[in-house]
């Protein structure tokens, strides 16, 4: 099945730790993305990548980073630099800037 | 830049009826193109509808329309005979230049409860 999976579904931190999120697609996407979400709240740009080895910062990156080696993959990284990473994060990715497709979201606790 | 601004935090409608729910934009791109989502409690985001700023004709797709008044900088979507199952939160979404892969920017939604 062709789609976008990220990985977990749930995922808990301990202050001060950093945690990487899962994003893959197999739809053979060039642009992919990250949004952080919060209760009651739209969707913020965290990072997004427009072709392999490039990706630029959102409207809310501090916290945060990631990579694209692969056209395949974007991992999502929540550093301890994140004061407030308790969100629901979601992965999309894009067929040259047309509609985006989403994973099912990873939501991330801080204990 | 882009901005998406949804002004209506919630919505109620009665099963069977239509509804709009609105969204206004503002860009400095010559072209863009405009998306409608839904998000139902489970958290997935499931593409609707999408317009571009050229294309002559309001969008359709089966129960959904998009009203594009570009002078206004509107669109709106219309949700004809409403379902129950159609309960959720919308977004409408912006991206610049069609055919690019740009940025894309969200408004903060609007919660629609569709009762008996």
């Amino acid at each position: 099945d062709g789609g976008i999976t990220q990985s977990p579904k749930y995922l808990f931190r301990k202050e001060g730790q950093n945690v990487t999120l899962s994003c893959e697609q197999n739809l053979n996407h060039d642009a992919m993305y990250w949004y952080r979400q919060d209760p009651g709240q739209g969707l913020r740009l965290i990072y997004y990548s427009q072709i392999v080895n490039d990706f630029q910062k959102g409207d809310i990156a501090e916290g945060y980073s990631v990579s694209r080696e692969k056209k395949e993959s974007f991992p999502l990284t929540v550093t301890s630099a994140q004061k407030n990473p308790t969100a629901f994060y979601l992965c999309a990715s894009s067929p040259d800037g047309d509609e985006a497709f989403f994973g099912q979201g990873t939501r991330l606790t801080v204990v | 830049a882009q901005k998406i601004t949804q002004t209506q935090p919630g919505m109620f409608v009665q099963e069977k009826e239509a509804v709009t729910l609105d969204c206004t934009y503002d860009t400095s791109d010559p072209s863009y193109g405009l998306f409608w989502y839904k998000q139902p409690s489970s958290g997935e985001m499931i593409f609707l509808i999408y317009q571009g700023s050229y294309d002559q004709q309001n969008a359709t797709e089966g129960r959904y329309s998009l009203n594009f008044q570009k002078a206004r900088k509107s669109a709106n979507l219309v949700i004809s005979a409403s379902q129950l199952g159609d309960s959720a939160m919308y977004f409408c979404a912006m991206r610049g230049s069609p055919g690019t892969a740009s940025k894309l920017t969200f408004g903060t939604g609007t919660r629609l409860q569709v009762t008996l």
